[in-house]
């Protein structure tokens, strides 16, 4: 594809409840990165994926959130039982092979109430 | 930790001034350094990359330095436009072969017609 694209663009959902959002990669990219934007902070890291190798799971903040990545190219990012705390803008990123530029996507804004 | 300091108030220059941003790192310094554009609504936008053997780096009206001792990174915009008006971003690696970057919570940037 053109760039990395995530759906939904928008999620309102209910404490309390589990969510997915989606991500496909740049067409060929072997790394997918997942990050977390909540209003006026930076990016915070969630995840990372590297072709075959195991993700590094380090930044999921809970035992709640987990995601995968099927085939080396598209990407779920699962949050169990939401909390109001999850509210933010997930974003995902792509990188191609060797190299330090990350494309994003637009990103899914997450709404828990 | 490593920490990462960005100017969280916003920087208002008037058209065709120099915009100049600064990125403060704490501790040991990262293998290398990127600046991002954030518009609202959406992902952030790779501008620039500079590694820690590298002073100054440039692209058309952008230009990044990277001074180890002083642990900083400045990203200067010349000749500023309107359309330039976003908030920018820092992201550091600190070349431990996570790959996933740091960023700071960035600068928001409004230049005056």
């Amino acid at each position: 594809g053109a760039g990395v694209s995530q759906s939904p663009s928008n999620k309102v959902t209910e404490k309390g409840k589990d969510v997915e959002l989606r991500c496909d990669p740049i067409s060929g990219h072997t790394a997918l990165y997942w990050y977390r934007q909540s209003l006026g902070q930076g990016l915070e890291f969630l995840i990372y994926f590297q072709g075959n190798s195991a993700p590094d799971k380090s930044g999921l903040p809970s035992d709640r959130f987990s995601a995968e990545r099927t085939g080396g190219s598209v990407s779920t990012l699962t949050i169990q039982r939401t909390q109001q705390e999850d509210s933010a803008v997930y974003l995902c990123a792509s990188s191609g092979q060797g190299s330090d530029t990350q494309y994003f996507g637009p990103g899914t804004r997450l709404t828990v109430l | 930790s490593q920490k990462i300091e960005q100017n969280s108030e916003a920087l208002n220059i008037q058209e065709g001034k120099t915009a100049t941003l600064t990125c403060n790192y704490t501790n040991y310094s990262p293998a290398y350094l990127q600046w991002y554009r954030q518009d609202p609504g959406r992902g952030p936008v790779f501008l620039l990359l500079i590694r820690e053997n590298e002073k100054e780096k440039r692209k058309e009206r952008l230009k990044v330095t990277f001074d180890t001792t002083l642990k900083q990174s400045l990203f200067h915009i010349t000749a500023s436009q309107p359309a330039d008006s976003a908030t920018y971003l820092c992201a550091l690696d600190w070349g431990t072969g996570r790959r996933a970057l740091t960023f700071g919570s960035g600068t928001r940037l409004q230049v005056q017609p």
